[in-house]
């Protein structure tokens, strides 16, 4: 399975960008990356996804290096409802059918400060 | 549309004791999945069914059996309640949209196991 390393924790100030590292350096060609956060104790939320073209959606960008080794999650405008344990997953597929499994590290803790 | 019911959501057993968490989608979901989280880990893979009538092990699977019910419902049981089963159980389903997978999580079952 391909790993991903997240630094344990960060802060960000409200109101500014919050961008959260992620390497996946074992990456294989046809795995997406994909990002959840967790607030407390919910159950965690889908942010966004991508393989190897930059994304953005009403949530996030998706910043992927060209060689897909890395990627970064950008947070626009931080709020401190955004404060959450941010997930950067790479999707592995399940058996040889099309169903695929996303293994949760520990994740990245985003705590955005006023 | 509730999306991913969970219940209960706190439960308290004696060690051996058996039990049944319930989980049940209105999304029309094909796979379904079965998560536990232990304090200051991520989500590990139980057990998943990538559709109706078909289960598959995860990645800690021992001391529990699911049961698909229907495309809507999938259950977890715990046959003989051990401490080490102690953790945020969370349910999740997801559909192929676009080619890509989504998860969308309950609000987890805290258990509990004296």
């Amino acid at each position: 399975d391909a790993k991903t390393t997240q630094p344990p924790s960060m802060d960000c100030a409200e109101g500014r960008a919050a961008n959260l590292p992620c390497n996946h350096s074992t990456i294989s060609g046809n795995e997406y990356v994909y990002w959840y956060r967790q607030i407390h104790s919910q159950g965690p939320q889908y942010i966004i996804h991508g393989l190897k073209n930059n994304e953005t959606n009403e949530m996030a960008s998706l910043i992927i290096t060209e060689d897909r080794k890395s990627s970064t999650l950008i947070l626009p405008h931080a709020t401190l409802r955004d404060t959450a344990v941010y997930y950067c997953i790479v999707r592995v597929a399940l058996g040889g059918g099309s169903n695929y499994k996303l293994t949760f590290g520990k994740g990245t803790l985003l705590t955005v400060n006023p | 549309n509730a999306g991913v019911t969970q219940t209960p959501k706190f439960q308290v057993l004696k060690t051996g004791q058996s039990m049944t968490l319930q989980c049940a989608q209105d999304m029309n979901h094909n796979s379904m999945y079965w998560y536990r989280q232990d304090p200051g880990m991520g989500l590990r893979l139980i057990y998943y069914s990538a559709s109706e009538g078909t289960t598959d092990k995860g990645e800690v699977p021992n001391g529990y059996n699911v049961s698909r019910l229907n495309k809507r419902e999938f259950s977890l049981r715990l046959e003989s309640a051990a401490p080490s089963q102690t953790s945020v159980y969370f349910c999740a389903s997801s559909g192929m949209s676009s080619g890509n997978e989504k998860l969308f999580f309950g609000s987890g079952t805290q258990l509990s196991v004296l």
